[in-house]
């Protein structure tokens, strides 16, 4: 079995201060994890994925994960916040050799104050 | 341009009256899901389908049908929708590559009164 917590439900940052959203998992075999993001009105967008290899993955907008397989954790990383990252972003796992269905945690609420 | 397009994107019903709303991908993908988005629930999956005439049960598929006659589309059936199907719906798909990383639609939110 397979499953997601994403720690904060919102997170509030200001203006070019770090941005951190946590996410830890649980698989019984080697994950396939997974950032998406949401913006206000619009439907889920992928930001960054680790299958397999280097364990820092960079995406898009200039965040970054790193997968820590003795940590169960594949936190999400920003160093400065703009205004335009404000969203809802989710984390997700899958099984690999498993099955194809992922499973998302409940997603948390970035807010940026100016 | 690679899309997945939902439709309606906004909808408004009553108890009791049957609707669909459409799945449409162009990206050739084998597999497509239907996810249902509530406040403080995050995504909890409904449906899904590995490929033509293969569906199966996700987490919440009660009230749900779905029909995969057709690569490309993957409409959701609600026979006899109820209030607590209220929520905000989106369709995806995904292949074997890149670990099945998955292509949202825009999302259709459906009120039932």
């Amino acid at each position: 079995a397979q499953s997601v917590t994403q720690l904060g439900s919102h997170v509030s940052v200001s203006e070019g201060a770090l941005v951190l959203l946590r996410c830890n998992y649980s698989s019984s075999v080697p994950p396939y994890l997974f950032w998406y993001v949401q913006y206000p009105n619009q439907g889920l967008q992928l930001l960054l994925k680790y299958t397999t290899g280097a364990t820092l993955v960079k995406g898009i907008n200039g965040f970054e994960a790193e997968f820590k397989k003795s940590e169960t954790s594949f936190h999400l990383t920003k160093p400065s916040a703009h205004m335009s990252d404000a969203a809802e972003y989710f984390c997700a796992v899958r099984s690999s050799g498993g099955s194809y269905i992922p499973t998302f945690g409940r997603g948390t609420s970035l807010i940026v104050h100016p | 341009e690679a899309q997945v397009t939902q439709n309606p994107r906004y909808l408004i019903t009553v108890t009791g009256k049957k609707l669909t709303v459409t799945c449409s991908q162009n990206m050739n993908h084998e597999y497509m899901s239907w996810y249902r988005q509530d406040p403080g629930l995050g995504l909890r999956q409904i449906y899904y389908s590995m490929n033509v005439e293969v569906t199966d049960k996700g987490d919440v598929p009660e009230g749900y049908k779905v029909s995969r006659k057709e690569k490309r589309n993957f409409p959701l059936i609600l026979e006899s929708p109820s209030p607590n199907q209220t929520s905000l719906y989106f369709c995806a798909s995904s292949a074997r590559q890149g670990g099945y990383e998955q292509y949202f639609g825009p999302g259709t939110r459906l009120t039932v009164t």
